[in-house]
Order: structure tokens, then sequence, then C-alpha cells
């Protein structure tokens, strides 16, 4: 059964960090880029990071940028967000993405169940 | 915020159609890159219902289509049914930011 699993979240205070990891099963992460997509309590899908297939290439949000850093271990079927300096706009379940090049771009298509990360003192 | 605008609800009876529009602009959509559609439920991870403007991924229904001119794209949903009650979200590139980028959502309702 191909699927993505995510854990790692919790509650934190603001400024602490956490990260998050995804693991795969069913299928192989290595020939993927993957992404991490967040939902805030009540609002919609925010795009947050992507990291390349072999890791060389890494892109993210503006509301992370300098805080978040995305990372992978393809020997491991893994992916994992490093998150610190956190702010309560932060709170959000975070949802590990499977990225496959469809006709006409790149489309979403295998998503985790998401893990819950809240920010508050 | 998103860069993709959609219409925050739509509803419609048992057997209507329905359609949801997804305005973009000349860094994403209008740029060429693809639409793709995700269908929520409630309680659920997104799913992924169209790709590549008009294409359904294998399971999904011939109910769902969707389309693309110019800057926007449009999902309908045809023959509508209750458990079609969720929400939908657009998705595309844009070039300007160097990132993806998702719609504002939209809430279909079955009356």
């Amino acid at each position: 059964q191909v699927q993505l699993v995510e854990s790692g979240g919790g509650v934190v205070q603001p400024g602490r960090s956490l990260r998050l990891s995804c693991t795969a099963s069913g299928f192989s992460i290595s020939p993927y880029a993957l992404h991490w997509v967040r939902q805030a309590p009540g609002k919609g899908l925010e795009w947050v990071a992507i990291i390349s297939y072999d890791g060389s290439q890494k892109y993210y949000a503006d509301s992370v940028k300098g805080r978040f850093t995305i990372s992978r271990d393809n020997s491991q079927n893994t992916l994992n967000l490093q998150m610190n300096s956190l702010r309560a706009e932060d709170t959000a379940v975070y949802h590990c993405v499977r990225e496959r090049r469809v006709v006409a771009g790149d489309a979403f298509d295998i998503w985790g169940q998401g893990t819950m990360v809240t920010v508050s003192s | 915020q998103s860069v993709l605008t959609q219409p925050p609800s739509v509803s419609g009876a048992p057997g209507q159609r329905v359609t949801i529009s997804c305005t973009g602009s000349s860094s994403n959509i209008g740029a060429g890159y693809g639409v793709h559609w995700y269908q929520q439920l409630p309680g659920t991870a997104p799913k992924l219902l169209i790709y590549g403007n008009s294409n359904r991924p294998s399971g999904v229904p011939d109910r769902f289509s969707g389309s693309k001119s110019g800057t926007s794209a449009s999902l309908a949903i045809s023959g509508l049914q209750a458990e079609d009650e969720a929400d939908y979200y657009c998705q595309s590139y844009d070039s300007s930011l160097i990132a993806s980028v998702f719609g504002t959502g939209t809430k279909v309702t079955v009356l």
C-alpha cells in the first residue's frame, strides 16, 4: 500500500524548535520530489517547501524561509522538516506530499494524513 | 496569501451541475503551468482529483471534469451527489514566487 506517514507533531512554545518526519511505504521516494504542505485550523492549504529527488534543490515559502529546513534520506525512505523559531502562525496540520510529473506540470498525487503542530505558550 | 482565487462556496441540488472557478495571473496559470484540483472530504487529507488541467486519475468518476483558458481554470461536477460535499482546491506553479500555489478553496454543499 502506497502511503506517507508523518510524525513529530505536538505542542511547542513560541521561539522553540520541532522536527517533523515522514516515512514512505509501498514505494521508494528516490525518484520523486517531495513537499510539505500545511493547513491551519479552519483555513486553506499552504505550500511550505519542496526538495528535489536527490536533495540538491530546496525551495521555501516566504513565510518560513530562514526558519525551516527540508531534508531527505533516500536510503531510509524518509523526509524531514526542521522547524526553528516557531511562531503562533505556524500552527497547522503539516502534510508530507509526493510530487508526480504529469502532463502540463507536477501534481501532488500522494498525501500523508498529516501531523498537528501547535505553537502556544 | 493565496495567488489563485476561488469562490468561497457553491451549492446545488442532487443531480445538478456546479462549477468552481480558479483565477490566476500571467505568472502562474497564464504562463502555461498546469492546473490541478484536489478534493478534501471533512477530516481527511486532500486527494488528487484532476491533473494537468483536465485529466482524471484512475478511480475518479467522470462526473468530474476540468478545463483551462487564459489565466483561469474551472472544475465542473455534474450529477451532483451527497458524497461530493467537500472542500475543493486548485493548484499550480508560480514562476515569480518560485513556488507551488494553491487556490483559496471552495466549499461545495449539496442541498
